[in-house]
């Protein structure tokens, strides 16, 4: 079955600098990759999603990276900023499925 | 913010209890979900449904129950309550046509049980 692994480490940066979180997946690729944020006690928040044949999608400074050859996808946060503090989730949509398939996040701490 | 709401917020109580988490979105949304989380831990799918009177069990087993009688509720339910329980409940909702499945997610019920 499809597994997903993001760093379970902590991300500890400071403000200014680039953020870049890490989502590897086995077995077949997405029709779609998403990225969603969540802060303690909350529900995710969706972020943006990078279908399968793109390699690069950007909103503001958020930038995703999808290379299915490596089965990976780079999350970057530009000029990061301690409101950025949170923990990031990647979920996978196989094709032809509505079912999200989530990774256990990684936490970022922007340090002022 | 979403138009999705999760009610309670916050349940302690004790192992034998009947329950109901409640949840309601008002995007007309048909597809609804929900999700089991425990700390630092990934999201798995317990339920979820594809519109009225439409309901199925997730990936990950449950003892919980679910109805959809209309499309803006979806509520889950728990018989008999036991601290093997103790998990935080997210609800969630995504709107048909949409390829991608974008997901908008309640607040959570943060559930203990004694």
């Amino acid at each position: 079955s499809q597994k997903i692994e993001q760093n379970s480490e902590a991300l500890n940066i400071q403000e200014g600098k680039t953020a870049t979180l890490t989502c590897n997946y086995t077995n077949y690729s997405p029709a779609y990759l998403q990225w969603y944020r969540q802060d303690p006690g909350r529900g995710p928040v969706f972020l943006l999603l990078i279908r399968e044949n793109e390699k690069e999608k950007r909103k503001e400074r958020l930038k995703v990276t999808f290379d299915t050859t490596l089965k990976q996808s780079l999350f970057h946060i530009t000029a990061s900023q301690p409101a950025d503090s949170a923990t990031y989730l990647c979920a996978l949509l196989m094709d032809s499925s509505y079912k999200l398939i989530f990774g256990s996040g990684t936490r970022l701490l922007v340090r002022p | 913010e979403a138009d999705i709401y999760q009610t309670p917020r916050y349940l302690v109580i004790g192992t034998g209890k009947k329950i109901t988490l409640e949840c309601s979105q008002t995007m007309g949304h048909d597809k609804m979900y929900w999700y089991q989380q425990d700390p630092g831990m990934e999201l798995h799918l317990i339920h979820y449904s594809y519109g009225v009177n439409s309901t199925e069990k997730g990936d990950l087993s449950s003892e919980s129950t679910v109805s959809r009688i209309r499309t803006e509720h979806f509520p889950l339910t728990l018989e008999s309550a036991r601290p093997s329980h103790t998990s935080q409940y997210l609800c969630a909702s995504s709107a048909s046509g949409v390829s991608y499945n974008e997901q908008f997610f309640g607040p959570g019920t943060r559930l203990t049980v004694l």
